[in-house]
């Protein structure tokens, strides 16, 4: 079946370092692939997304590769800053299924 | 425009005893799905409205679990009786009907169920 794996947190940092998050999938066909961030307090909202292979999704400063080669999908900043921390969320969307699969969530704290 | 809107947002109920949970999507959103987190765990998908009719309900763990959408607006997830394993936080999520960017949807900020 389709599903999302993701690096475990937490993962912390310290303001400024760089920040990479990793996310493989399985899926048979051709899913898009998504990020969604869920910061304190609030819901899950969407930060990025490639919709077919070799598209860049970004957003906010953060980055992520659709690689279908090695199915996956990582999310990077250059540069991670007090406000980003919050929990990541890969995931998958196939037009067969019409929902979104989820993986595990990574929490990211970044430290002053 | 208001966004997702759910309540409770936290509910702490005894084991054997219900719980509603209600969800108010985006208006105009014909698509409403349900989804759970459980123990700091991926986020599982639990059912999914087109408008008023359940278009996917594989998620749904047993028959403890009741879904509506009344008229196609809101809709409540009712957990009768609720179990110790129930525990979690349980999503909603609305998108326009065939959106031209599937797969964003609009999440609320959840309602914590905790089962004691």
């Amino acid at each position: 079946g389709n599903s999302v794996t993701q690096m475990e947190g937490p993962v912390t940092l310290s303001e400024e370092a760089f920040l990479t998050i990793n996310c493989t999938y399985t899926a048979t066909g051709y899913p898009s692939l998504f990020w969604y961030v869920q910061y304190p307090g609030e819901g899950l909202q969407l930060l990025l997304k490639a919709t077919k292979a070799d598209d860049k999704g970004s957003n906010k400063g953060f980055e992520a590769t659709y690689r279908k080669e090695t199915t996956s999908f990582h999310l990077e900043k250059g540069s991670v800053q007090v406000s980003d921390s919050a929990v990541y969320f890969c995931a998958l969307w196939m037009d067969s299924s019409y929902k979104l699969i989820f993986g595990s969530g990574t929490r990211l704290l970044v430290r002053p | 425009e208001a966004g997702v809107t759910q309540f409770p947002s936290h509910s702490v109920i005894e084991k054997g005893q219900t719980v509603t949970l209600r969800c108010d999507p985006i208006s105009g959103h014909d698509n409403l799905y349900w989804y759970r987190r459980v123990m700091g765990k991926e986020i599982k998908f639990l059912l999914h409205f087109v408008k008023e009719s359940k278009q996917d309900e594989s998620g749904m763990p047993n028959n403890r679990f009741l879904a509506e959408r009344t008229g196609g607006t809101y809709s409540t997830l009712k957990v009768q009786p609720a179990e110790l394993e129930d525990s979690g936080v349980y999503f909603c999520a609305s998108s326009p009907f065939r959106t031209g960017a599937t797969g964003e949807l609009f999440f609320g900020e959840g309602s914590r169920l905790t089962v004691l």
